[in-house]
């Protein structure tokens, strides 16, 4: 079975302070993302990484940034954590199977964080 | 642009009964991929089945089935034998070629099975 982990399930930080949030999954795969989940707007990418030191911009990455040093695991950082970040974030972690239109790549998520900000 | 229609914002359903929770989509990739998953109110994102748009039959995995409709751009999944354990929020994404990595998702269903 698939499994990611997340370091906190819930956080309460203030307004300013640096924030880690820690993902690692166990299936050696080569994708890994950075979700976050507001009611009214659904999941939204923030970032995401196909391979170690590799990261690719989502749909909404101001304001944060990530870092993956190893393929098991990828870190989301707040720089300066502000209260509009209030959100749950979801991490999510995929293996690339088949190719072409036939590519399936099944994204596993993890249990989310939910991140308070002060 | 691609996007994901889910009309049914909540659902009921008695215990034991099937329920049919819709998805609606649209792309301009000719292959795709849709995927549905269930998110409880512990918050994890559970995932449930996948659908290939090249996939000939519909997709089925234990109580979940998928009816997939190419021409009509749908992908409803039906949940047979519902349970009390099935109460949750039931999104539908989807993934494009050109998309590579990005999952697009639903606004969700969420589900209330009665017993």
């Amino acid at each position: 079975d698939v499994k990611v982990t997340q370091s906190s399930r819930y956080l309460v930080k203030r307004t300013g302070e640096k924030v880690f949030l820690e993902c690692v999954q166990d299936m050696d795969h080569e994708n890994m993302f950075w979700y976050r989940q507001d009611p009214g707007l659904g999941l939204r990418l923030i970032y995401f990484s196909y391979d170690v030191k590799m990261k690719e911009k989502g749909d909404i990455p101001e304001g944060y940034s990530v870092s993956r040093e190893k393929k098991e695991r990828f870190s989301l950082i707040l720089e300066s954590a502000s209260t509009n970040q209030t959100s749950m974030y979801l991490c999510a972690s995929s293996l690339s199977t088949g190719a072409g239109g036939r590519r399936q790549e099944t994204q596993y998520f993890g249990p989310g964080t939910r991140l308070l900000v002060l | 642009a691609q996007k994901i229609t889910q009309t049914q914002p909540g659902m009921f359903v008695q215990e034991k009964e099937a329920v049919t929770l819709d998805c609606t989509y649209d792309t301009s990739d000719p292959s795709y991929g849709l995927f549905w998953y269930k998110q409880p109110s512990s918050g994890e994102m559970i995932f449930l089945i996948y659908q290939g748009s090249y996939d000939q039959q519909n997709a089925t995995e234990g109580r979940y089935s998928l009816n997939f409709q190419k021409a009509r751009k749908s992908a409803n999944l039906v949940i047979s034998a519902s349970q009390l354990g099935d109460s949750a929020m039931y999104f539908c994404a989807m993934r494009g070629v050109d998309s590579s990595y990005k999952l697009i998702f639903g606004s969700g269903t969420r589900l209330l099975v009665r017993p």
